[in-house]
C-alpha cells in the first residue's frame, strides 16, 4: 500500500521568506500523480500544485514551487515570498495513475510570521 | 469559476439517527468521491463513485455508509445509523474525464451526540 510522510508536524516562516515543506512517499508504481494542498482555518481544502511522476521538470504555480526527487520519493513544496494568507495546513498527497483513492500524509501547519 | 458545493456546513445529529450530506459536483465532471477528516487526523478516503456505480471503497466504508445520484447534479452520502465516531469533516471532490485532480468541496462539519 501506498504511504505518504510528512515528517514536519510545523513550520514557521517570516514574512516575505521563503520555506520549503517536506513529502516522501512510498509506492512501487512507476505512474503516479503528487499533489499538496492547503487547508486554511476554514478547513477547505484547495489544490497549490501538482505534479506527474513522468515530468522530470518541477512544477510551478507562482510563488509555490516543488522539487521532485523521483528516485528519492521526494516531493517538497517550496514557497517564495511567503505571505500572511499562506498560513494554513499543508498536505501532501499521492495518487497511482488510474487511481481513484488520493492518499494524504498527516500534514503541516504553517504559521507565517509578520 | 466552478466550484463544488456542499451543503449543510455544519450538522449536529443524536446517535443513531440517519444523516445525508449532500454535495453539488462540478457540473462537466464525471468522477465523485467522498473523504473524511477526523479532527486532528489524516483525511481518509471513504468511496468513489463513476458512471452511476461505486469504483472503488475503503474499510471504513460499511454497510451502514450509503452513496447516490439522485439526479443530474446532486451526490449524497447517507449514514445510516450514525455513531460518535462518525464525527468529523466530510469532504466531496469532483474529478473530469480528462484529469487527474480532484477539486474538493468545503466539507460538511458533523458532529455526533
Amino acid at each position: 500500500a501506498q504511504t505518504v510522510t510528512q515528517s514536519q508536524p510545523e513550520m514557521s516562516v517570516q514574512e516575505a521568506e521563503t520555506v520549503t515543506l517536506s513529502c516522501t512517499y512510498d509506492t512501487s508504481e512507476s505512474d503516479y500523480y503528487l499533489f499538496w494542498y492547503k487547508q486554511p482555518p476554514s478547513r477547505q481544502m484547495i489544490l497549490v500544485i501538482r505534479q506527474e511522476a513522468y515530468k522530470q521538470q518541477n512544477a510551478t504555480e507562482n510563488r509555490f514551487s516543488v522539487n521532485f526527487q523521483k528516485a528519492a520519493k521526494s516531493f517538497s513544496l517550496k514557497i517564495s515570498d511567503s505571505q500572511l494568507g499562506d498560513a494554513a495546513m499543508y498536505f501532501c498527497a499521492y495518487l497511482r495513475e488510474y487511481g481513484n483513492k488520493l492518499v494524504f500524509g498527516a500534514g503541516t501547519i504553517l504559521r507565517v510570521k509578520s | 469559476e466552478p466550484e463544488v458545493t456542499q451543503t449543510p456546513s455544519h450538522q449536529v445529529t443524536q446517535m443513531g439517527q440517519e444523516v445525508i450530506l449532500r454535495c453539488v459536483p462540478i457540473s462537466n465532471h464525471l468522477y465523485f468521491y467522498w473523504y473524511r477528516q477526523i479532527l486532528g487526523q489524516k483525511v481518509e478516503f471513504l468511496v468513489s463513485f463513476y458512471n452511476n456505480e461505486i469504483s472503488e471503497k475503503s474499510e471504513i466504508f460499511d454497510d451502514q455508509f450509503s452513496v447516490e445520484r439522485p439526479d443530474g447534479s446532486n451526490f449524497t452520502l447517507k449514514i445510516r445509523s450514525t455513531k460518535l465516531e462518525d464525527s468529523a469533516m466530510y469532504f466531496c471532490a469532483s474529478k473530469g474525464a480528462s484529469a487527474e485532480t480532484q477539486y474538493f468541496g468545503p466539507g460538511t462539519r458533523l458532529l455526533v451526540l
